[in-house]
């Protein structure tokens, strides 16, 4: 059972360079999210989806796209790199939140370095 | 929005009974609080989650006093792989992705 697998893992970019980070997940969750961490920092959303086709900004969305065209992926994009977007990124997944004790589970992440 | 303060570090011993605690004074009424567990270079894991009194699974138990506008996680007999660092969150249980993530409790467990 592999959970939320992330993939790359690491990255290096150069400033204004294009990339798509994959998040998978096998356990049929309708909800999935993406954060991304800076060193000593608690996790900040960026975008979340509640399904299938749908998606809502989180907290930090500028330079950030993503797409959920099936209910196991959600893809994040970085349109155009920028230095401040280096970070660690983490993808995590949920069952519907409403009417029950429903946490979030976790990829490993993908550490992102733009130059 | 809840936000909560928790103490940056912590030390401990094996074999110790650990508590952490997470100030959140502007709780709501629908807020539920949630405790997450990060390893070094892992994405955050579930430990519990409470709405009052006490909750108890087989890792944690989580105090929440009646006014609510506190926690405390415990970690009963802690061991060299609880070093790790520790998120309080509150937000409406309906509603990841309300929760709003501090800088956690980086705790450290020596021999």
């Amino acid at each position: 059972n592999a959970g939320v697998t992330q993939t790359p893992k690491f990255r290096v970019l150069k400033t204004g360079q294009s990339m798509t980070l994959l998040c998978a997940q096998d356990m049929n969750h309708e909800y999935m999210y993406w954060y991304r961490q800076d060193p000593g920092m608690g996790l900040r959303l960026i975008h979340y989806s509640v399904g299938e086709g749908t998606t809502a900004k989180g907290e930090v969305p500028d330079g950030y796209n993503v797409s959920r065209l099936k209910k196991q992926n959600f893809l994040l994009g970085l349109e155009s790199a920028a230095p401040s977007q280096t970070s660690v990124y983490f993808c995590a997944s949920s069952p519907p939140t409403p009417g029950g004790n429903q946490p979030q589970h976790f990829g490993d992440g993908t550490r992102l370095s733009i130059l | 929005l809840a936000k909560t303060t928790q103490p940056i570090s912590m030390d401990s011993y094996e074999g110790q009974e650990v508590n952490i605690t997470c100030s959140h004074n502007n709780i709501a009424t629908n807020d539920y609080i949630t405790w997450y567990q990060q390893f070094p270079s892992q994405g955050p894991r579930f430990i519990i989650q409470g709405y009052k009194t006490k909750v108890t699974n087989e890792v944690a138990s989580l105090f929440i006093p009646a006014d609510r506008k506190s926690s405390t996680l415990s970690l009963p007999r802690v061991s060299l792989s609880d070093t790790a660092v520790y998120y309080c969150l509150v937000g409406e249980r309906d509603s990841n992705y309300q929760l709003i993530w501090g800088a956690g409790t980086k705790l450290i467990i020596k021999p």
